[in-house]
C-alpha cells in the first residue's frame, strides 16, 4: 500500500462545478498536510496547509479527517485556470511524501 | 529571476555516462532537497540536505550521490547513468527550521532523458 494515495483521475468539470479530490495516508501519526498544484511541465508550488480544525482559501477549503487519515481539497465554482495536477503532500519528521496526483480539467 | 535554479533544464545521454545535475538558490534556506517525478509515481525523495555537513538518504538513493558546496548550492550525480533514471527531477528548498509553514519551493525541473 501506497503510503499517501490519490485517485489519479482525471476529473474533467465544466466551468462553475464544484469538485472534491480525497487523498489518504498511512501513517497515523502523520503532522504536517499539505495539498500542492502542478501545471503541466511546471514544479508544484504550494496551494495551501490543511490544518485540523479546516480552512477556506476564497474557493478552496481544505479538510482533514486525522481519524480515517484523509484529507480533502474542495473547489467551487471551478474555472479554465484551475486546471492542473493537485498533490496531496503528508510529513512526518521532516519526511515529507507526496502522493502521484490527481488531474483536473475545467472546461468551458 | 527564479530564487531555485537548475541546470541544465533538459539533457539527453547515453546509458553508462556521468551526469550532474545543478541546484542553486538565493532563498537563504539551509534544507535542499532533491526528487524526481515519474508519471503515476508522483514525486520520490532522493537525497535531502539540512545544511553542509548534514547529508541524507531519500527512499530512493541507490544510483544516485550528491554534493552540498554551499548553502546555496546541492547537486545531484548519476555515476553511471541508466534508462530507468530517464525521469524529470525537481530540487528544492525549505525554510524550516526556521520557518513556520514547512513550504517547499522548487526549481523549474530538469528533464534527463538516458537512451
Amino acid at each position: 500500500r501506497k503510503e499517501v494515495e490519490q485517485d489519479p483521475g482525471p476529473f474533467n468539470v465544466p466551468e462553475g462545478a464544484t469538485v472534491a479530490f480525497n487523498c489518504t495516508y498511512s501513517n497515523s501519526a502523520s503532522q504536517s498536510f499539505f495539498w500542492y498544484r502542478q501545471d503541466c511541465r511546471k514544479e508544484p508550488k504550494l496551494l495551501m496547509s490543511v490544518y485540523s480544525s479546516g480552512n477556506e482559501d476564497g474557493r478552496f477549503t481544505a479538510q482533514l479527517n486525522r481519524a480515517s487519515q484523509y484529507i480533502s481539497l474542495l473547489i467551487r465554482d471551478s474555472k479554465l485556470s484551475d486546471s492542473a495536477t493537485y498533490l496531496c503532500v503528508v510529513t512526518f519528521n521532516n519526511d515529507m511524501r507526496f502522493g502521484a496526483g490527481t488531474r483536473l480539467t475545467v472546461k468551458p | 529571476d527564479a530564487d531555485v535554479t537548475q541546470t541544465p533544464r533538459n539533457r539527453i545521454t547515453k546509458t553508462g555516462k556521468r551526469i550532474m545535475l545543478e541546484c542553486s538558490q538565493t532563498k537563504g534556506h539551509d534544507r535542499m532537497y532533491w526528487y524526481r517525478q515519474d508519471p503515476g509515481l508522483g514525486l520520490r525523495l532522493i537525497y535531502y540536505s539540512f545544511d553542509v555537513k548534514d547529508i541524507n538518504k531519500g527512499e530512493i538513493s541507490d544510483g544516485y550521490s550528491v554534493s552540498r558546496q554551499a548553502q546555496a548550492k546541492f547537486s545531484l550525480s548519476l555515476e553511471s547513468a541508466i534508462p530507468n533514471q530517464t525521469a524529470l527531477y525537481f530540487c528544492a528548498t525549505s525554510d524550516l527550521p526556521r520557518g513556520i509553514t514547512g513550504e517547499l519551493f522548487f526549481g523549474e525541473g530538469s528533464r534527463l532523458t538516458v537512451l
